[in-house]
């Protein structure tokens, strides 16, 4: 079975610094996706980033960018430039190459400070 | 916003009671699945349809149920509700042939009395 940890349930960071959230996981397949939604106060789950395991080359969308160690099993997501709209929960997410299903981490809660 | 909508946004029952819960899909959307987010956690699968039929389920018990309907819209039915069904309801669409990127609605928060 798979699962999905984040070891950091809440961090804060100051506007325009940069921040990363930890995740791990753990399977036993090899190809697979990995995701990082972000969850605002206002509840609806927003895509913010998206890995397929079988690219070394780490993701990137704008501000946000991921660590992928797949050998470490280790997906962490970096947010630079900090912005306000950025505080939100943020969860960590598992999908088999094949599934539909989602598999989620526990959450980040991130306040960015002003 | 995904153009996903789900109604109600809120709801309280009693335990024992039914409740039914909706989902709109994504314009052109096949495939719905559906979440359970307790408070302060991440979301747990319960199950997805494709083509009005069941294609996968996770850990719940038999008493959540759902439908999808030919225009792709959804249906989560719980019957005999107990306290712990209290939470966020998501549901997400997206197509079969691009499962991997899944749009979420905003949810139906049910709190079981």
């Amino acid at each position: 079975a798979q699962t999905v940890t984040q070891s950091q349930p809440e961090m804060s960071v100051q506007e325009a610094e940069t921040v990363t959230l930890s995740c791990t996981y753990d399977t036993s397949e090899n190809n697979y996706y990995l995701f990082w939604y972000k969850q605002p106060p206002s509840r609806q789950m927003i895509l913010v980033i998206r890995q397929e395991a079988y690219k070394q080359q780490n993701a990137t969308e704008n501000r946000f960018s991921v660590n992928f160690q797949k050998a470490a099993k280790s997906f962490s997501l970096k947010i630079s430039d900090s912005q306000l709209g950025d505080t939100a929960m943020y969860f960590c997410a598992f999908m088999k190459m094949e599934g539909g299903k989602l598999i989620f981490g526990q959450g980040t809660t991130l306040q960015v400070k002003p | 916003e995904t153009g996903v909508t789900q109604s109600p946004t809120h709801l309280i029952k009693t335990r024992g009671q039914q409740v039914t819960l909706r989902c709109s899909s994504q314009s052109g959307h096949n495939t719905v699945s559906w979440y359970q987010q307790a408070l302060g956690q991440g979301p747990q699968f319960i199950f997805q349809y494709y083509r009005e039929e069941e294609n996968g389920r996770g850990n719940f018990p038999p008493r959540f149920s759902g439908l999808q309907f030919p225009n792709y819209s959804s249906e989560l039915n719980v019957n005999a509700l107990e306290l712990d069904d209290s939470a966020l309801y998501l549901c997400a669409s997206s197509l079969r042939e691009a499962k991997e990127t899944q749009y979420f609605g905003p949810g139906t928060r049910l709190l079981v009395l």
